[in-house]
C-alpha cells in the first residue's frame, strides 16, 4: 500500500513562490512516476507536470513552463513541486498523484494542499 | 491542451444507470487507449474508478464500466446507489508524456 502525505496549507502574497511537499512510502528503488494535479475552488482537476523517481527525467505543462519545478528526494522519498510568480489565479489544491511504472492512471492519491494567494 | 469535454451534470434515480462522457480529439482520447476516471466526493482527493479506458481497480465495484468509441470515451455507473453522488473526472493521455483532464461532471442521485 502507498501513502501520500503532503505538506500543509499556504498563504502566499502575488510574485512569491510556494514549495509544496509530498511524501511517500513507497519503497524507494521501485521506479515510479509522481505528478502534480490542481484544482482551483469549483474548477476542474488541472494536470501540472510529473518527475520519474528513478530517471529524475520531468514533464511539464506547457501552461506552466517556466514556473513549475518538480523534483524528487531519493533519499526522503519526497517529492516538490515549486509554483513561482504567484497570482491569485494560482489559488487552488495541490495534489500529488503517483502513476505505476507502466500507466497513465492515478492509482494514488495526496490529501491535498491548499495554496492561497492573496494580497 | 484543451481540456476534454463532460456533460456540467447528470442525474439518474436509485437503482437506474447513468452515462458520463468525455469528447475529447484523435490526439488524445482518440489516439491512445489511456484513458482514465477518478470519483471525488467534496473536499476529498480524487479517486481511481476506471484506467485503460475499460479496467477496474481492485476494490471499485463491478456497476463502473468504462467503454470508448472514437474521440469519446464514457463511463457508465449501473444500479445507482446514493453513495455515488459525486464529481467524476476523466482523463487522457495527450502525447509527448502530457496528459489532460476533462471538465468534470456532477452526478445527482435523486
Amino acid at each position: 500500500q502507498v501513502q501520500l502525505v503532503q505538506s500543509g496549507a499556504e498563504v502566499k502574497k502575488p510574485g512569491a513562490s510556494v514549495k509544496v511537499s509530498c511524501k511517500t512510502s513507497r519503497y524507494s528503488f521501485t521506479p515510479y512516476t509522481m505528478h502534480w494535479v490542481r484544482q482551483a475552488p469549483g474548477q476542474r482537476l488541472e494536470w501540472m507536470g510529473w518527475i520519474n523517481a528513478d530517471s529524475g527525467n520531468t514533464e511539464y505543462s506547457q501552461k506552466f513552463q517556466g514556473r513549475v519545478t518538480i523534483t524528487w528526494d531519493t533519499s526522503a522519498t519526497t517529492a516538490f513541486m515549486e509554483l513561482t510568480s504567484l497570482r491569485s489565479e494560482d489559488t487552488a489544491v495541490y495534489f500529488c498523484a503517483n502513476s505505476p511504472p507502466s500507466g497513465w492512471e492515478f492509482d494514488y492519491w495526496g490529501q491535498g494542499t491548499l495554496v492561497t494567494v492573496s494580497s | 491542451q484543451s481540456a476534454l469535454t463532460q456533460p456540467r451534470s447528470v442525474s439518474g434515480s436509485p437503482g437506474q444507470s447513468v452515462t458520463i462522457s468525455c469528447t475529447g480529439t484523435s490526439s488524445d482520447v482518440g489516439g491512445y487507449n489511456w484513458v482514465s476516471w477518478y470519483q471525488q466526493h467534496p473536499g476529498k482527493a480524487p479517486k481511481l474508478m476506471i484506467y485503460d479506458v475499460t479496467k477496474r481497480p481492485s476494490g471499485v465495484p463491478d456497476r463502473f464500466s468504462g467503454s470508448k468509441s472514437g474521440n469519446t470515451a464514457s463511463l457508465t455507473i449501473s444500479g445507482l446507489q446514493a453513495e455515488d453522488e459525486a464529481d467524476y473526472h476523466c482523463c487522457s493521455y495527450a502525447g509527448s508524456f502530457t496528459l489532460v483532464f476533462g471538465g468534470g461532471t456532477k452526478l445527482t442521485v435523486l
